[in-house]
């Protein structure tokens, strides 16, 4: 089974801080792992992917995430945070050593929200 | 391209009526999935679909039917509504190979009296 953990259910920072959004995961195998935004009332926009290869991902509106195999973490990250980045943001998974139809759902942190105080 | 379309946007059912959801994306992707989203909980697989004509059951596929009849619509069920469907419900697709991000509708918002 697969599983993912974001412990904060909200962050506030700053604007122009660096903010950084945790996230932490379970798979049997290894992981393909993603970060989503939400704004209010809208759906889920991709961000950033993990598949393999350089551990730093960059992604949309200057975000990166971290991938970290033996912390099974993959933090997002931004420099200088923007008003406009408060949103709510979900950490997802997928076990790539899956086999069927079923290995490609993914599996959804619970959210954290972001606010960047002015 | 308009991505991920879904219809109503809103809708307010009482208990025991019956209601049909419609998702449609133009990507040409195989795979489609039907999610609800309740505070707290992130979201939730209830059904997806592989392709065309065929479906699975998610996380919590209980009370909900979908059908897959063409590859660009992904329809969600619901029979006899229960107060514990009220939810946002959000349509996603991806494509069936390559690195499996999916893409999200403008969700549904249910709510059951």
């Amino acid at each position: 089974a697969q599983s993912v953990a974001q412990p904060e259910d909200q962050v506030n920072v700053a604007e122009g801080n660096p903010l950084t959004v945790k996230c932490t995961y379970s798979v049997s195998g290894n992981p393909y792992l993603f970060w989503y935004v939400q704004y209010p009332n809208r759906g889920l926009q991709f961000l950033l992917k993990y598949i393999t290869g350089d551990n730093l991902v960059k992604g949309s509106y200057g975000f990166e995430a971290e991938f970290n195999k033996s912390q099974t973490s993959f933090h997002l990250k931004k420099p200088s945070a923007l008003v406009s980045d408060s949103a709510l943001y979900f950490c997802a998974v997928r076990d790539n050593g899956g086999s069927g139809a079923g290995s490609y759902q993914l599996t959804f942190g619970k959210g954290t929200k972001l606010s960047v105080i002015p | 391209n308009a991505g991920v379309t879904q219809t109503p946007k809103f809708r307010v059912l009482k208990t025991g009526q019956s209601m049909t959801l419609l998702c449609a994306q133009d990507m040409n992707h195989e795979y489609m999935y039907w999610y609800r989203q309740d505070p707290g909980m992130g979201l939730r697989l209830i059904h997806y679909s592989v392709g065309e004509g065929t479906t699975a059951k998610g996380e919590v596929p209980d009370g909900y039917n979908v059908s897959r009849l063409k590859k660009q619509n992904f329809l969600l069920g619901l029979e006899s509504a229960a107060p514990s469907q009220t939810s946002v419900y959000f349509c996603a697709s991806s494509r069936g190979t390559g690195t499996y991000e999916q893409y999200f509708g403008p969700g549904t918002r249910l709510t059951v009296t």
